[in-house]
């Protein structure tokens, strides 16, 4: 079963523009995670969040968490044609078994 | 190169036949994940090992199995395989008995294809 889901499933943007990817999950977590995965290919761990923290910046990734609402927002700004893959936030609800969500489709146009 | 190394990358197998999947973890790395990935049931958490003992089961089905060895690598081995087992198999790692938190490294995955 998945823990998030993504939204949206699938964005289509310029070169130079910001993209913007939001995670929704149901439980209480530790921390939340982003990946990316290029096509076919093994998931790259992009950025870590704790349950105790709102805001992490990573070079041009950016990512929120309001556990509150028990949701999440990855930005990518100034989006390049190589940032073009599969963005998925996972959840770790303890022993960092992570639970990924469904996935968001970024296709970067030069 | 993740560190995590899987193998074969590609195997394509018969309906009912058994086969092996290897993952060798990043080094210093004591858990090992297993995830299949298909295109309707997405990323699914198939089973955890921390060195060499069950940690955490997912939804492995019964024709499943998996272990862990002295050396800390692993294998899943799926048997009575059927179309629908057709999937990306990725093994992860990570360092587990830290106070840092850290994220998993996965290996580039094992295409199995059921024919």
């Amino acid at each position: 079963s998945q823990q998030g889901e993504e939204d949206p499933q699938a964005l289509s943007i310029q070169e130079g523009e910001n993209a913007t990817m939001n995670c929704s999950y149901k439980t209480s977590i530790n921390n939340l995670q982003w990946y990316r995965q290029n096509s076919g290919r093994g998931l790259v761990h992009l950025i870590l969040i704790r349950s105790n923290e709102r805001e992490k910046h990573s070079g041009r990734l950016r990512v929120t968490l309001d556990t509150s609402k028990k949701s999440s927002s990855l930005l990518i700004t100034a989006s390049r044609a190589a940032d073009t893959a599969s963005y998925f936030c996972a959840t770790d609800t303890g022993f960092q078994k992570l639970v990924f969500g469904t996935g968001t489709r970024l296709l970067v146009s030069p | 190169d993740s560190g995590v190394t899987q193998t074969p990358k590609h195997l394509i197998t018969a309906t009912g036949q058994r086969v092996t999947l290897r993952c060798s973890p990043r080094s210093g790395d004591l858990s090992v994940y297993w995830y299949q990935q298909s295109l309707d049931q997405g990323l699914q958490f198939l089973i955890q090992y921390y060195n060499g003992e069950e940690r955490a089961k997912g939804n492995i089905l019964e024709r499943f199995s998996a272990q862990q060895f002295p050396d800390l690598h692993s294998e899943l081995n799926l048997s009575s395989l059927e179309l629908g087992d057709s999937a990306l198999y990725f093994c992860a790692s990570s360092e587990w008995d830290r106070e840092e938190l850290s994220g998993y490294t996965f290996g580039s995955g094992t295409r199995l294809t059921v024919v």
